[in-house]
């Protein structure tokens, strides 16, 4: 079973608008991730939020963790048109299993 | 540096015939071994994972089934793939503990 939900499925924003999308998960957590798609490509890892932190930051990209509230949340500042892909969040209930939310698209209009 | 390959890219198999996918690790010892299936427009969903040599956790039942012949091979495996089984396969890998997985690019197989 999934164990993260996305939130929106899908996301249309103009180039240069931020993106932001959310992660709902279930189970206690070691680390949540967050991952980018390519349409008909493998998965790229773009972050890692440890547990006991509450925001990261890497380039434009910015990521919170609510533990209390199990959830997380991907925005994406001054998106280009090359930020148009799928995005997950991914967590790991144990060191081995990862588990992966159903994705939102998003599509960035040039 | 470490590298997955995965292959096929694309497989067009009938109903009914076997299947074998296959997918190796370089650049690293004893990785965790993934295999996902995504169906179109959705999530990935956990097929199989090994931490070890002859070590295969299912997570879902199914028609498939996986191996591990050596450290960094992982193999998916049918005998009969239904229409079912059509999809998009990845294989991944990861070291234990709080680390990014690394995928393949993916097999895309259509059962016809």
């Amino acid at each position: 079973s999934q164990q993260g939900e996305e939130d929106p499925q899908a996301l249309s924003i103009q180039e240069g608008e931020n993106a932001t999308m959310n992660c709902s998960y279930k189970t206690s957590i070691n680390n949540l991730q967050w991952y980018r798609q390519n349409s008909g490509r493998g998965l790229v890892h773009l972050i890692l939020i440890r547990s006991n932190e509450r925001e990261k930051h890497s380039g434009r990209l910015r990521v919170t963790l609510d533990t209390s509230k199990k959830s997380s949340s991907l925005l994406i500042t001054a998106s280009r048109a090359a930020d148009t892909a799928s995005y997950f969040c991914a967590t790991d209930a144990n060191d081995y299993k990862l588990s992966f939310g159903a994705g939102t698209t998003v599509t960035v209009r040039a | 540096s470490q590298t997955i390959h995965q292959w096929p890219a694309t497989l067009v198999q009938p109903v009914g015939s076997p299947l074998s996918l296959e997918c190796t690790v370089e650049g690293t010892s004893n990785p965790n071994l993934y295999w996902y299936r995504q169906a179109a427009g959705r999530g990935l969903q956990l097929l199989f994972y090994s931490v070890g040599i002859g070590q295969i956790s299912s997570e879902v039942p199914q028609n498939l089934s996986a191996s591990r012949p050596q450290d960094r091979q992982f193999i998916l495996s049918s005998k009969k793939l239904l229409l079912s089984d059509s999809g998009f396969y990845l294989c991944a890998w990861a070291t234990t503990g709080n680390t990014e997985a690394f995928f393949g690019q993916g097999t895309r197989l259509t059962v016809v």
